[in-house]
């Protein structure tokens, strides 16, 4: 399994702030993935990469970019957080065992 | 577009009793099915992974089957324990790309 880490756990940020979340793997796969999860939605892709500034965008990527400058490193940027964004974030890399997760970023935008 | 869905979306059955849960897709052309788990509050943890050229998995207590012909995936609990009590995911991937669809999850509380 690669080991996912995402930080911080919980962020409290004000309305047109950025916001940047972190996911770091250690297992070198190639292919990384932000999703937000929300009741009544599921969990919904956000962005996703496939290498190393390789990316591309998801089902509900506006007001989000993403930058992979190495490989262990997926970063997902608010650019300027609203109140929808309130979520929770999660991190997965694509190995030979299927996804693995991580914990999740639990944001609030008040 | 693949859809996913899960029926019920909440299961409420006593200690030691088998668990059937249910997972459909709408596109048979998949890659590869997922099953996971996810606590209240806490990320999601992989049960099993089924390959598209396999009809099922077993991992203990779990067994997972797929029939891609019919786009319907189950997995099984057997003997359920309270400890059991979570929602369970099932996710697909598509043969165009590597992309996990999910299904809206089945909550599943065991009562001691």
């Amino acid at each position: 399994d690669a080991g996912i880490t995402q930080s911080p756990r919980h962020k409290v940020t004000e309305t047109g702030t950025p916001v940047t979340l972190r996911c770091h793997q250690t297992e070198n796969h190639r292919y990384m993935y932000w999703y937000r999860q929300d009741p009544g939605h599921g969990l919904r892709l956000i962005h996703y990469s496939y290498g190393v500034k390789d990316t591309d965008k998801g089902e509900v990527s506006d007001g989000y970019s993403v930058s992979r400058s190495k490989t262990e490193d997926f970063l997902l940027t608010l650019e300027s957080a609203t109140s929808s964004q309130t979520s929770v974030y999660f991190c997965a890399a694509q190995g030979l065992d299927g996804y693995t997760f991580g914990s999740g970023t639990r944001l609030t935008v008040v | 577009k693949q859809e996913v869905t899960q029926i019920p979306a909440a299961l409420s059955v006593p200690e030691g009793e088998n668990l059937v849960l249910n997972c459909s897709f709408t596109d048979s052309a998949i890659y590869n099915l997922q099953w996971f788990r996810q606590d209240p509050g806490k990320g999601l943890t992989s049960l099993l992974l089924i390959q598209s050229s396999q009809r099922e998995q077993t991992s203990g207590r779990l067994n997972a089957s797929l029939d891609k012909s019919s786009g319907r995936s189950t997995l099984y609990i057997a003997a359920s324990q309270p400890g059991d009590s979570a929602t369970y995911l099932c996710a697909v991937i598509g043969t165009a790309g590597n992309k996990l669809t999910f299904g809206g999850g089945t909550r599943v509380l065991v009562k001691p």
